[in-house]
């Protein structure tokens, strides 16, 4: 348990659906991330926010779109996706953004699958 | 672009053989940190060097950091069922935004 759960754990979607994946930390963080993790491919980061500002958008499709309306709860809606996209999709958390060495603390991950 | 090639991919043994991981760049990065992730888990921090030649240990888990902070390795000794799982190394990004850049990953089998 690493103070970070995502829900749901599962999720199977069509491409027409349009869902919402949620994360929260009970960490007391301020830093919130969400990745894509791929068969064979490193983890991809999608979107990074710090106090509740993003402050990175790694040029992921518009059809991904992240909320975060506090610090522990972040959130990430999803609509038309492609086959392609299915994934393990993590959370993550930490102290801050600006520290080299901070921790990220995962959440054990939503596994989505796009028919 | 930094990216970091992580070897080997997959790695079946024997209880009690040893191994190493690496993990190398063209790119100087501030930290590299080695996350543990098991099925149906996130990743989870095994531990972060900092200092070029850092050498941390972790039980029977000995980590380094290159002289030049580009590279880095993960020793296990007398390797465990236990030790099963994905192995990922990460590069703090020397912008120190905090960003992570991960490797490919490899998946540790340890057969008692």
């Amino acid at each position: 348990e690493t103070g970070v759960t995502q829900t749901p754990r599962h999720l199977v979607m069509g491409m027409t659906n349009k869902k919402s994946l949620k994360c929260e930390q009970h960490l007391g963080h301020n830093a919130m991330y969400w990745y894509k993790q791929s068969a064979k491919k490193p983890l991809e980061l999608m979107f990074v926010y710090s106090l509740e500002e993003r402050v990175e958008n790694n040029s992921v499709p518009s059809r991904f779109s992240p909320e975060c309306p506090n610090s522990s709860h972040l959130f990430l809606h999803l609509h038309t996706l492609q086959p392609e996209d299915s994934a393990l999709y993590l959370c993550a958390s930490s102290r801050l953004t600006s520290g080299a060495t901070d921790t990220q603390y995962f959440g054990p991950g939503t596994r989505l699958t796009v028919l | 672009t930094q990216l970091l090639e992580q070897s080997p991919q997959f790695l079946s043994i024997q209880e009690g053989e040893n191994l190493t991981v690496y993990c190398n760049s063209s790119s100087v990065f501030s930290s590299l940190q080695w996350y543990r992730q098991e099925p149906g888990e996130g990743p989870v921090l095994l531990v972060t060097v900092v200092t070029g030649g850092e050498v941390k240990k972790l039980k029977r888990l000995t980590f380094q950091f290159g002289d030049a902070r580009k590279d880095s390795s993960l020793h296990i000794t007398a390797a465990q069922p236990g030790d099963t799982g994905l192995y990922l190394c990460a590069g703090a990004s020397s912008s120190n935004t905090g960003k992570l850049i991960f490797g490919q990953g490899t998946t540790l089998q340890v057969k008692p």
